[in-house]
């Protein structure tokens, strides 16, 4: 069965420094996600991205963050300066099209910031 | 601004007990989903539903357009069913950016 990878599974970094978060989303799928989860609390919305560019982005997502299709499989989230607050699970999901259609989901990065 | 509530928050049950978590939402949607969140924290995708009913072995998802109101069932629960069931939503418009409810932590005891 087809699934989402995220790389790696668990990521311990520095304040101030630059992190990258890789996803491989289902390969015939058209949208991309990137969701965040700080401990104990509800899952939120990142980001969109579609036909090479942000569809949709949330106030979470502001100028330290970006993300890029470097080619056609990856998908990568990048925090330039992590801050404590960044420390969360961040969630790739892919799906076959918008709307009412099913998400999957990779497993997860757990981001720690030091 | 569409809000996503579940309950309960917690719900612990004696195996073979039938489960029932309850999902509200604020405005008009596209699809409901719902998810289980396992202790390692991975996502995994249940049911997305936008009328009716489905069934998938022993778990059941329902979901009252007007009432704006789902539920997930499980019957004869097991602990293995232990984890974390999230409904979350699909606004009508714009991508999929699912908005997420806070989760049922649910505990079934052998």
């Amino acid at each position: 069965e087809p699934e989402v990878t995220q790389t790696p599974s668990h990521q311990v970094t520095q304040m101030g420094q630059e992190v990258i978060l890789r996803c491989v989303p289902i390969s015939n799928h058209l949208y991309f996600y990137w969701y965040r989860q700080i401990l104990g609390q509800k899952v939120e919305f990142l980001v969109s991205f579609y036909n090479n560019e942000i569809s949709e982005k949330s106030e979470i997502f502001d100028d330290q963050f970006s993300v890029e299709r470097p080619d056609g499989s990856n998908f990568t989230l990048k925090i330039r300066s992590t801050k404590l607050e960044d420390s969360a699970m961040y969630f790739c999901a892919s799906s076959q099209d918008r709307g009412s259609t099913e998400a999957f989901f990779g497993q997860g990065t757990r981001l720690t910031v030091v | 601004k569409n809000e996503v509530e579940q309950s309960p928050q917690n719900l612990t049950a004696q195996e073979g007990e039938f489960i029932t978590i309850n999902c509200s939402y604020s405005v008009g949607i596209s699809a409901l989903h719902w998810l289980q969140q396992h202790p390692g924290g991975g996502i995994v995708s249940l049911f997305m539903l936008s009328s009716g009913k489905k069934k998938h072995g022993r778990l059941i998802a329902t979901i009252n357009i007007q009432e704006k109101h789902s539920s997930l069932h499980i019957t004869a629960s097991h602990p293995r069913d232990s984890a974390v069931y999230i409904c979350a939503s699909s606004p009508i418009q714009g991508a999929q950016k699912l908005v997420f409810g806070q989760g049922t932590r649910l505990t079934i005891n052998p």
